[in-house]
């Protein structure tokens, strides 16, 4: 079975700019989560897509944004882009959303904002 | 609030040695999870072990075992007869039922010197 997957591995955009990740998840799971990771902050969570909704959010302003489509792929999209978003953006699958379940993590894109 | 502490940032074991890596968890809620993840130098982060708050009951899976304390708050694992190839960045996080969002803590790295 696949993992996830993410495109693009790696991406360099400059402030004010604005960018959309992509995410795979495994054959089968309907729950995607995203996470930033950070030297300074470590592991944070943005938001969570179960069925094409948004069901949780995390701590993340408004130019933070998501979205999930009918095959269970999720775009991010980060808008101005400001230098502190320079980060390994992480997306989990998960088969369930009833309960908290083990979340499968794609390898990540580094999205570096010059 | 939820809240995932790991005091240990790094820790430096000579190979074979065994090594306990300590997590500490705050939550209100009754029904939480735990897991533990292992994020290796190539970045992608690899699950481990998912328990939640009714099953303290201790788990071994080959060198790696779990002790889970309700009294302590804490969820400890320990890596027995350590190889090189254990070294990696390793969280911990935790799950409440609303949903998958995780909170992580800020990670253990550890290195196993052959």
């Amino acid at each position: 079975k696949a993992g996830v997957t993410q495109t693009p591995r790696y991406l360099i955009k400059t402030r004010g700019q604005q960018v959309t990740l992509s995410c795979s998840p495994i054959s089968g799971h309907r729950s995607v989560s995203w996470y930033q990771q950070t030297p300074g902050q470590g592991l944070q969570f943005l938001f969570e897509y179960f069925s094409e909704t948004q069901r949780n959010k995390g701590n993340f302003p408004g130019r933070f944004s998501g979205r999930q489509f009918s095959n269970s792929r999720s775009e991010m999209n980060v808008s101005t882009l400001e230098l502190g978003d320079s980060a390994l953006y992480l997306c989990a699958s998960s088969l369930t959303q009833a309960t908290p379940y083990e979340q499968y993590f794609g390898p990540g894109t580094r999205l570096t904002v010059t | 609030a939820q809240k995932v502490t790991q005091a240990q940032t790094e820790i430096s074991v000579v190979e074979k040695e065994d090594v306990t890596l300590d997590c500490v968890y705050e939550t209100r809620d009754t029904t939480y999870y735990l897991f533990w993840y292992k994020q290796p130098p190539s970045g992608e982060l690899v699950f481990l072990i998912r328990r939640n708050s009714f099953d303290e009951q201790n788990e071994i899976s080959g060198r790696y075992s779990w002790n889970f304390q309700k009294s302590t708050s804490s969820f400890n694992f320990t890596i027995t007869a350590s190889q090189v190839v254990d070294s990696a960045v390793y969280f911990c996080a935790l799950s409440t039922n609303t949903g998958n969002q995780f909170y992580f803590g800020t990670g253990t790295s550890l290195t196993v010197i052959p």
